[in-house]
């Protein structure tokens, strides 16, 4: 079984700053993936970045970057350098790489950019 | 640009009516899945195709009725919904077998689903 927890419901950051938005998770598989989805108040979510448990070295995606503790069961996301176009709501996500379960998402946060 | 089309963008139905959401997508994925998420919620799994086979179907009632006609579309059925079956509706598609995919869905913008 997998569960994905995020402790924020609402954050705000001003524009030009950096933000870290927390999520943990718990997991039988010895195996998974980690996602930050993003879904801008148009409704389409789509991929922020992924992190592959097995690697060791955090993902990064231009301002996007992970702050992967597996030990802690911590995968926290930090927008650098933030623009008005990352509010949205952002979830973090989980998947065990054996098959035997989808997708599982947190509840959410919001983020809020002040310009 | 959206690879995950989704139609109708918005849907107004009554409880005794009978319409369908449409899902397509061109991206050659061989999964796909209706997704339900209510407002400040994240999105809940209602069905998976795998291959064009229902492979999932997550206790959702009978009133949701969930057909994939061939690898590039999805559709949803609805028939006598009630009022708390309103949500957008999100289709999302992925590669290969969903036991086997890494985890990236490609979303469609949802349908917006109101039941008077």
């Amino acid at each position: 079984a997998q569960t994905v927890t995020q402790s924020q419901p609402e954050m705000s950051v001003q524009e030009a700053e950096t933000v870290t938005l927390s999520c943990t998770y718990d997991t039988s598989e010895s195996d998974y993936y980690l996602f930050w989805y993003k879904q801008p108040p148009s409704r389409q979510m789509i991929l922020v970045i992924r992190q592959e448990a097995y690697k060791q070295q955090n993902a990064t995606e231009n301002r996007f970057s992970v702050n992967f503790q597996k030990a802690a069961k911590s995968f926290s996301l930090k927008i650098s350098d933030s623009q008005l176009g990352d509010a949205a709501m952002y979830f973090c996500a989980s998947v065990g790489n054996s098959g035997n379960t989808p997708l599982v998402f947190g509840k959410g946060t919001r983020l809020s950019v002040i310009a | 640009d959206t690879e995950v089309t989704q139609t109708p963008k918005h849907l107004v139905m009554g409880m005794t009516n009978k319409k369908s959401l449409k899902c397509e997508q061109h991206m050659g994925h061989r999964a796909m899945y209706w997704y339900k998420q209510k407002a400040k919620k994240p999105p809940e799994l209602m069905f998976v195709y795998s291959y064009e086979k229902l492979s999932i179907n997550e206790s959702v009632p009978s009133r949701f009725s969930p057909e994939c006609p061939n690898s590039s579309l999805l559709n949803l059925h609805l028939h006598a919904l009630q009022p708390e079956d309103s949500a957008l509706y999100l289709c999302a598609s992925s590669q290969g077998r969903w036991r086997k995919h890494t985890g990236e869905l490609f979303f469609g913008e949802g349908s917006r689903l109101t039941v008077l």
